[in-house]
């Protein structure tokens, strides 16, 4: 019963290829988002999407993009890998679009993405 | 953008004591302040959070205190145990409310 789950657990790519990270949410929640944290445990906001809006963190390559079929789920795509790239990646979820007007941002348990 | 800036990085205190962390953030319009926990390989987890009509918070061995003029909150955990070590990262809401921007995080070790 998990609550926000991402496949895969572990990806290790080669440098240019293309990639895709799973996530899903239980919740209901309305709007999803994708972070990325270094290799020094900084958490950066990526993407912020609802059925409405789509914000991205202007600091994102488009070689980054979040797809999403259907409300529970937001996969993000990773063209042209680079070796900079490695990182864990955590998607979340929450009510609101807005953060803190009545929910709580829920985390995945990430994706360790490793490109050599 | 808002800037979130946490100390200490590493703190270390032994089983029983009292830890505290401490955030600083920039944008007067922040007004909701969480604080996430991270364990190895786990994502991160939310301990407690505040919103700036309120001045503390607590929730068993857990407080947050948030000193608007000051723009800066403090997470108090006593009675700390071994399973309270792991990474710990105070939390602000950007301006357009979006998201979120995260401290650096703190590693905190409870020893026995």
């Amino acid at each position: 019963d998990t609550a926000v789950s991402q496949t895969p657990k572990y990806l290790v790519t080669q440098m240019g290829n293309d990639k895709s990270i799973k996530c899903e949410q239980n919740l209901g929640h309305d709007t999803m988002y994708w972070y990325k944290q270094d290799s020094k445990k900084f958490l950066k906001i990526m993407f912020s999407y609802n059925n409405k809006e789509l914000i991205i963190n202007e600091t994102v390559p488009n070689r980054f993009s979040p797809k999403s079929p259907d409300k529970a789920h937001l996969n993000l795509h990773i063209n042209s890998l680079e070796l900079g790239d490695s990182a864990v990646y955590f998607c979340a979820s929450s009510q609101d679009f807005f953060v803190g007007q009545g929910g709580t941002q829920y985390f995945g348990p990430g994706t360790r993405l490793l490109v050599l | 953008g808002e800037n979130v800036e946490q100390h200490p990085s590493t703190l270390s205190v032994q089983e029983g004591d009292s830890a505290v962390i401490k955030c600083t953030y920039s944008d007067s319009a922040s007004n909701y302040f969480p604080w996430y926990k991270q364990e190895l390989g786990k994502g991160p987890q939310l301990i407690i959070d505040i919103r700036s009509n309120v001045g503390e918070k607590k929730d068993q061995r857990i407080a947050v205190t948030l000193n608007k003029t000051a723009k800066h909150f403090s997470l108090h955990i006593t009675e700390t145990q071994p399973e309270d070590s792991a990474v710990y990262f105070c939390a602000a809401k950007v301006r357009s409310g979006y998201a979120l921007n995260f401290g650096k995080g703190t590693s905190l070790l409870v020893t026995p």
